[in-house]
């Protein structure tokens, strides 16, 4: 089944401590990106990759890391949570920009404390 | 760069009745434009699409429609149904990139 997976689906954590969303696509996708929801704010991008070894910054990019070694994963890097990180996180991806939009995965509840 | 703006932020009809959601765009070069629906604790999903070189796009009861000169595109939603409650999300194409509408929160009333 053509998907995008997160992990964890939910997460608590300690401000300061660094943790790792992973995100993998089994649609051979091109463009890769993730962003951050929060409520009244719809949905702000943070990094975005466009192939291996290619990413920039999105709208949002500030206390974030990502990489793209392989074209199918892009992990969402936080080298020091705060509580204003506290969000819902999505991955997508999307096969080109002629293609048809992205694809999400389920999502990724934060909570820094 | 590209912005993207939706209007109304919240709306309510009745079962039945018909729904118009409208966005509009600054950057003329966008060519593609992808509506999304949001069920609540779900994740955004790809509902219809449209591309530049097209004007009306119809899948069911959905449809798009665009106006490149004035730079706005609609998603019309008739016949609305409880199942149809849910934030709809439009976006444009920015360089190989997408811009996303800040949301409309649709409500259908039975």
């Amino acid at each position: 089944e053509a998907q995008v997976t997160q992990n964890p689906r939910y997460l608590i954590t300690v401000t300061g401590k660094k943790l790792t969303v992973t995100c993998s696509q089994n649609m051979n996708h091109e463009y890769m990106s993730w962003y951050r929801q929060d409520p009244g704010l719809g949905l702000r991008q943070i990094y975005y990759s466009m192939n291996v070894e290619v990413t920039d910054k999105g709208d949002v990019p500030e206390g974030y890391k990502v990489s793209r070694k392989e074209k199918r994963n892009f992990p969402l890097i936080l080298e020091s949570p705060s509580p204003n990180q506290t969000s819902l996180y999505f991955c997508a991806s999307s096969l080109s920009r002629q293609g048809r939009g992205y694809t999400f995965g389920s999502g990724t509840r934060l909570t820094v404390v | 760069g590209e912005n993207v703006e939706q209007h109304p932020s919240t709306l309510s009809v009745q079962e039945g009745d018909s729904a118009v959601i409208k966005c509009t765009y600054s950057d003329s070069a966008s060519n593609y434009f992808p509506w999304y629906k949001q069920e609540l604790g779900k994740r955004p999903q790809l509902i219809i699409d449209i591309r530049s070189n097209v004007g009306e796009k119809k899948d069911q009861r959905i449809a798009v429609t665009l106006n490149k000169t004035a730079k706005h595109f609609s998603l019309h939603i008739t016949e609305t149904q409880p199942e149809d409650s849910a934030v709809y999300f439009c976006a444009a194409s920015y360089g190989q990139n997408f811009v996303f509408g800040p949301g409309t929160r649709l409500s259908v009333l039975p």
